[in-house]
């Protein structure tokens, strides 16, 4: 399994763009989460799915924020627009219940830098 | 509500030294706690867990104990290596089982030296 994809790597954008992040999930994984990990505040739940579903969007920090989950194989996190403020490494990460020893699976990340 | 707080870091040892990294929490019931590791350039890995208290977790020479009396869940390795150098993450469960409810520590940063 190649594990939690997410692209790009690193992003950088000025400020009032849009910037999409992309994520796939580990096949046949049906939790999906999105964190965010700044300096000042560590690392930060965003919003979490289940089955595509999103169950708990408290963590997303305003209405410039948003997630989708379209399907099993394919999640976006969407800052429209930017800001300076947004500059952190954004991690997705999936997990299963149904495989007796739940365990979380991070992505690698993506570096944003909003300009 | 729910919170981790883990001791700053940055956190410098020589090969084969011993290690703890202090980790305490504040929550309503009966939480499962976590160590995760970070290596640089890369996403968070479980490094290891307790459900309950007095249990212990351990892997790869690390080891933590969920202690109920004292809310802490310290980490500890007997003797470092320079491939041990990663940021450490303590974190509890905020809803029962789901690993992905996660309360993270803000992370110590542990450098091996040789």
């Amino acid at each position: 399994d190649a594990g939690v994809i997410q692209s790009p790597r690193h992003e950088v954008t000025e400020m009032g763009q849009e910037v999409t992040l992309r994520c796939k999930p580990i096949s046949g994984h049906d939790y999906l989460f999105w964190y965010r990990q700044t300096m000042m505040r560590g690392l930060e739940l965003l919003i979490y799915f289940n089955n595509n579903v999103p169950i708990d969007d408290s963590g997303m920090p305003e209405d410039r924020f948003s997630a989708k989950m379209p399907n099993a194989s394919f999640s976006t996190l969407k800052i429209q627009p930017s800001e300076p403020r947004d500059s952190a490494v954004y991690f997705c990460a999936s997990s299963s219940r149904d495989r007796g020893d739940e365990k979380l699976f991070f992505g690698s990340g993506t570096q944003l830098s909003v300009l | 509500g729910d919170s981790v707080t883990q001791m700053e870091g940055p956190v410098t040892l020589s090969e084969e030294a011993f290690l703890t990294i202090n980790c305490t929490y504040t929550a309503t019931g009966y939480p499962s706690l976590f160590w995760y590791v970070q290596y640089p350039g890369e996403g968070l890995q479980l490094l290891l867990k307790a459900t309950k208290a007095d249990d212990k977790g351990s892997n790869k020479g690390f080891e933590a104990t969920y202690r109920k009396e004292t809310t802490s869940f310290h980490l500890e390795k007997g003797s470092v290596q320079v491939s041990d150098s990663a940021v450490y993450f303590c974190a509890l469960s905020r809803y029962g089982g789901s690993q992905g409810n996660l309360i993270f520590g803000k992370g110590t940063k542990l450098s091996v030296k040789p």
